[in-house]
């Protein structure tokens, strides 16, 4: 049963493009969202956030939006940079300590 | 800073050894937790530990074992795993200020290898 789902497991967008990650949940009682970028070999890092009081969180070229309505939220990378390319998870706090992830969304950034 | 540390980097047992992993964090945080990833999958939750007690153990089989000497150190104790046991082991850390919207931050992880 998987609560998080991240449907596209790749994309592919060019440097200074933006590049949308999409990501949704299926239980409305999560309401707290997060979005990890992870690089082969590496721990997952910590990007941006957002509680469900908000629907937009924005730091630096990295914004977040939630819809709760639908249960989705996506992630918005602007300028898109080569560096960017690495897997992005979303994660999902459940209010007792316990993320759950998705699946991953592989994100090649190309020059 | 919001370094985690894990040690070793690789490790390769054998089916019959013992061995630990060990994860710090100097960030002073008072939840730690254990992860396990196997390869083109999330990260799974293994432990947790809040205030140096066990809090969450997700079903893990007993042939791993963790344990947290204080605050800043957590260990996972290896005993007779088998070959399906091989994935990376990922610590995390937060500072259970608010335990149901926090970040937590992760180690490097151990590349474990089970022959």
């Amino acid at each position: 049963d998987q609560q998080v789902k991240q449907n596209s497991p790749s994309l592919s967008v060019q440097e200074g493009r933006i590049s949308i990650l999409n990501c949704d949940y299926t239980n409305s009682m999560f309401d707290y969202f997060l979005w990890y970028k992870k690089y082969p070999a590496e721990g997952p890092t910590f990007l941006i956030s957002i509680s469900s009081i908000k629907d937009k969180n924005e730091d630096g070229r990295f914004t977040v939006f939630l819809n709760k309505s639908a249960k989705h939220l996506s992630l918005h990378i602007v300028p898109s940079q080569p560096g960017d390319s690495a897997v992005y998870f979303c994660a999902a706090n459940t209010g007792f300590q316990k993320l759950v992830f998705g699946t991953g969304t592989r994100l090649l950034v190309s020059p | 800073d919001t370094e985690v540390t894990q040690t070793p980097k690789h490790l390769v047992m054998g089916m019959t050894n013992k061995k630990s992993l060990k994860c710090e964090q100097h960030m002073g945080h008072r939840a730690m937790y254990w992860y396990k990833q196997k390869a083109k999958k999330p990260p799974e939750l293994m432990f947790v530990y809040s205030y140096e007690k066990l809090s969450i153990n997700e079903s893990v089989p007993s042939r791993f074992s963790p344990e947290c000497p204080n605050s800043s150190l957590l260990n996972l104790h290896l005993h007779a795993l088998q070959p399906e046991d091989s994935a990376l082991y990922l610590c995390a850390s937060s500072p259970l200020a608010r335990a149901g919207a926090e970040e937590q931050y992760f180690g490097p992880g151990t590349r474990l290898t089970v022959t």
